[in-house]
């Protein structure tokens, strides 16, 4: 499967300030790359989906001017909380689509996101 | 009513037991199916990766998908204290689309 690398695994910041959070693909170029939050016990959302050299889709009731997402190139995605507030503390993960016969998603390790 | 259902559990058993889980879907259009596992605080790690009907088996793990009832099973044999983790039922309507997720099953395998 691929790997897919997240940065930073943890983050800490003030109510207001700006986070981002990066998500490479370390062996494989993907043309898609989805962003997803997950709360405390509970399962995965989807946020927006990544294409490189485009806008991003972001799913209904997602604010596209608060995540912003930067798919710069084929091995690196960026989403960037602004203004972040301590609502928007969460889990946040990144998943690739890999090619060939069997496309399916691997995911990053997850970035923890605490605003207080 | 949500696209997938799946138990929320926690399901405890022992170890060495067969640990039994499933989804259900309403969606017809599925046709890919996933199972992956997350353990507390990680990303999410594939297990098996299905698009047809019938069985496909991996190690300890098989993987059932029955599309006729929009029913999907994963049984874990042998099953390890190391297998105790949050188990997610995923789906899509193509390779490659995004994931529709079940809500997650725990999963605690006592030594």
């Amino acid at each position: 499967g691929a790997v897919v690398s997240q940065h930073p695994s943890r983050v800490i910041c003030k109510s207001g300030t700006s986070v981002k959070i990066e998500c490479r693909s370390l062996d494989f170029q993907a043309t898609t790359m989805f962003w997803y939050r997950q709360f405390p016990k509970q399962s995965l959302m989807l946020m927006a989906t990544s294409n490189e050299g485009s806008k991003a889709t972001y799913e209904q009731g997602v604010e596209k001017d608060k995540f912003l997402i930067n798919h710069a190139s084929l091995t690196l995605s960026t989403l960037t909380v602004t203004s972040a507030h301590p609502e928007d503390s969460s889990f946040y993960i990144c998943s690739l689509v890999t090619g060939g016969r069997e496309e399916t998603q691997y995911f990053g390790p997850g970035t923890r996101l605490l605003v207080l | 009513q949500k696209e997938v259902e799946q138990d929320p559990g926690p399901l405890s058993v022992p170890e060495g037991a067969i640990v039994s889980l499933n989804c259900t879907y309403s969606n017809s259009a599925f046709q890919y199916f996933m199972w992956y596992r997350q353990y507390s605080r990680k990303g999410p790690e594939l297990l098996m990766y299905t698009y047809s009907s019938g069985n496909k088996e991996d190690g300890r793990f098989t993987a059932q998908v029955d599309k006729s009832s929009k029913y999907i099973s994963l049984f874990i044999r042998d099953s390890q204290p190391s297998d105790s983790a949050t188990y997610l039922c995923a789906m899509n309507k193509a390779a490659g689309n995004k994931l529709t997720f079940g809500g997650g099953t725990r999963v605690l395998v006592k030594p």
